[in-house]
C-alpha cells in the first residue's frame, strides 16, 4: 500500500521561482491537508480540502495556492518563492473513523 | 485559538529508564487529542486518539493519558527503537474539517 505519496522529495529554488508540490493518496479519503514543519514550531496548516472540489485556508496560507484535482490528488503551488518558505512540507489525508491523519514522507524545499 | 505546548523539548533516557512526556493544551472544547511519532526524515505516524478526560490508551511500551488540561505519554522500559520525536495535537470545538493544532514535539533519545 502506497498511502500518501509526495513529489518531489527535495527541491532547491531561487527567490522568485515557482513550483508545485504534488500529493496523491490511494486510501479513498475525503479530506486532505498541506502542512509545513519548521524547527521549534511544530506542524502548521497551510491549506486543506475537506472534500473533492473544496479548499480552505489554514493557519499560514500566504504565498501558497492549492488545487484539489480529484479525490486522490491535492497539489500545493508556490507562485513566487521566498526564503521564508524554506521548510519541510507534508501532505496528509484523514481517516474519519479513527481520527487519524496519514502523512507522506515530506518534501524538503530550500529557497535561496 | 487552540494552543499546544509540549515539554520537555528533548529527553535523553537510558534503555529501561521509564519517563513521561507532557502535552498541555488550551482549546475551546476538546474534540480530540492525538499523539504521533516522527522518525528523522519521515512523516509523522499516528499513535493514539483520546477524546475525554480520564481516557487511557496503550500500545507496546507507550501509554497515553488525558486530563482536562494536559496529556501524558508514558514510556515504560524504553528501548533504542523508541527514539523519535513525539508530537501532540488537538482538535478544538471551533475546528471543523478535522483541522489539528500541533505542538513542537519532544525528541526522545534512548541509549543502549
Amino acid at each position: 500500500n502506497a498511502g500518501v505519496t509526495q513529489t518531489p522529495k527535495f527541491q532547491v529554488l531561487k527567490t522568485g521561482q515557482s513550483m508545485t508540490l504534488q500529493c496523491a493518496q490511494d486510501m479513498n479519503h475525503n479530506s486532505m491537508y498541506w502542512y509545513r514543519q519548521d524547527p521549534g514550531m511544530g506542524l502548521r496548516l497551510i491549506y486543506y480540502s475537506a472534500s473533492e472540489g473544496t479548499t480552505d485556508k489554514g493557519e499560514v496560507p500566504n504565498g501558497y495556492n492549492v488545487s484539489r484535482l480529484n479525490k486522490r490528488e491535492f497539489s500545493l503551488r508556490l507562485e513566487s518563492a521566498a526564503p521564508s518558505q524554506t521548510s519541510v512540507y507534508f501532505c496528509a489525508s484523514f481517516r474519519k473513523t479513527h481520527g487519524e491523519l496519514f502523512f507522506g514522507e515530506g518534501s524538503r524545499l530550500t529557497v535561496l | 485559538e487552540d494552543q499546544v505546548t509540549q515539554s520537555p523539548e528533548a529527553l535523553r533516557l537510558q534503555e529501561g529508564e521509564s519517563s513521561s512526556l507532557n502535552c498541555s493544551y488550551t482549546v475551546s472544547g476538546l474534540r480530540g487529542l492525538f499523539w504521533y511519532r516522527q522518525d528523522p526524515g519521515k512523516g509523522p505516524e499516528f499513535l493514539f486518539t483520546l477524546y475525554s478526560a480520564g481516557e487511557e490508551k496503550e500500545k507496546e511500551r507507550l501509554k497515553a493519558t488525558l486530563t482536562k488540561k494536559e496529556s501524558f505519554l508514558h514510556i515504560t522500559a524504553p528501548k533504542p527503537e523508541d527514539s523519535a520525536t513525539y508530537l501532540c495535537a488537538v482538535q478544538g470545538a471551533r475546528s471543523n474539517d478535522y483541522k489539528l493544532s500541533f505542538g513542537a514535539g519532544t525528541t526522545v533519545t534512548v541509549r543502549a
